[in-house]
């Protein structure tokens, strides 16, 4: 079983809607939760960054997360087709201290907003 | 310009023959990490390194060595390419202290 568990979708939306992208995780470690977005063709680019349990909004983005649930969420309000792209979860337990400094990423969800 | 470049962007070659991906970052970041990305299975760490001095094996280092030549480049290396190699390579980098990591555009490779 995967340490980080992501719906690879593809999604597909109208413009203007609500999107909820998610992942699940197993291990209780795991205290950074980042989100990254990756256009066709590019590398991912860091999104959100959150620590431990709660919300984090930026403009239209809100990451959200439930710790004791082992379950983080990334709300896109008033979407837009430019947001069209593959979303992954990354997480890690480490905070970049030296021992571990490696984040364990989500297979990615595959997100289209239609005009 | 581009914080994180790699090169080259495509490659396309044979089995049996050695390949070397370049990574170089102007960021000063200390960190540096080699992923490759293949259909689900997301991004899986292949090799990664702390500074200069230090470098890790990450989940899948078999059939790939790294060479880190100063802080700020970081090489990949396949000895002997193999098809199942065939994938998307991501070089990333970041600091010290702090788990983010920031990327590059990434090398489409083939091998034949």
């Amino acid at each position: 079983q995967k340490e980080v568990e992501q719906d690879p979708g593809p999604l597909s939306v109208p413009e203007g809607a609500i999107v909820s992208l998610n992942c699940t995780y197993s291990n209780s470690a795991f205290q950074y939760f980042m989100w990254y977005r990756q256009y066709s063709r590019k590398g991912p680019e860091l999104l959100m960054y959150t620590y431990s349990s709660g919300n984090k909004e930026d403009g239209r983005f809100t990451a959200q997360v439930d710790k004791s649930s082992k379950y983080i969420s990334l709300f896109i309000r008033d979407s837009q087709p430019s947001d069209s792209a593959t979303y992954l979860c990354a997480m890690s337990g480490y905070g970049g201290e030296t021992s571990g400094s490696r984040l364990t990423f989500g297979e990615g969800t595959q997100l289209t907003v239609n005009p | 310009d581009a914080d994180v470049t790699q090169t080259p962007r495509n490659r396309i070659t044979k089995t049996g023959k050695r390949i070397m991906l370049e990574c170089s970052q102007t960021k000063g970041h200390d960190r540096m990490y080699w992923y490759r990305q293949d259909p689900g299975l997301g991004l899986q760490l292949i090799y990664y390194s702390f500074d200069v001095k230090d470098i890790n094996k990450g989940e899948i280092s078999d059939g790939y060595s790294v060479s880190r030549q100063a802080q700020a480049k970081f090489s990949l290396s396949l000895e002997s390419a193999i098809p199942n190699q065939t994938a998307l390579y991501f070089c990333a980098t970041g600091s010290s202290g702090r788990d983010t990591q920031y990327f590059g555009p990434g090398t489409r490779l083939t091998v034949l």
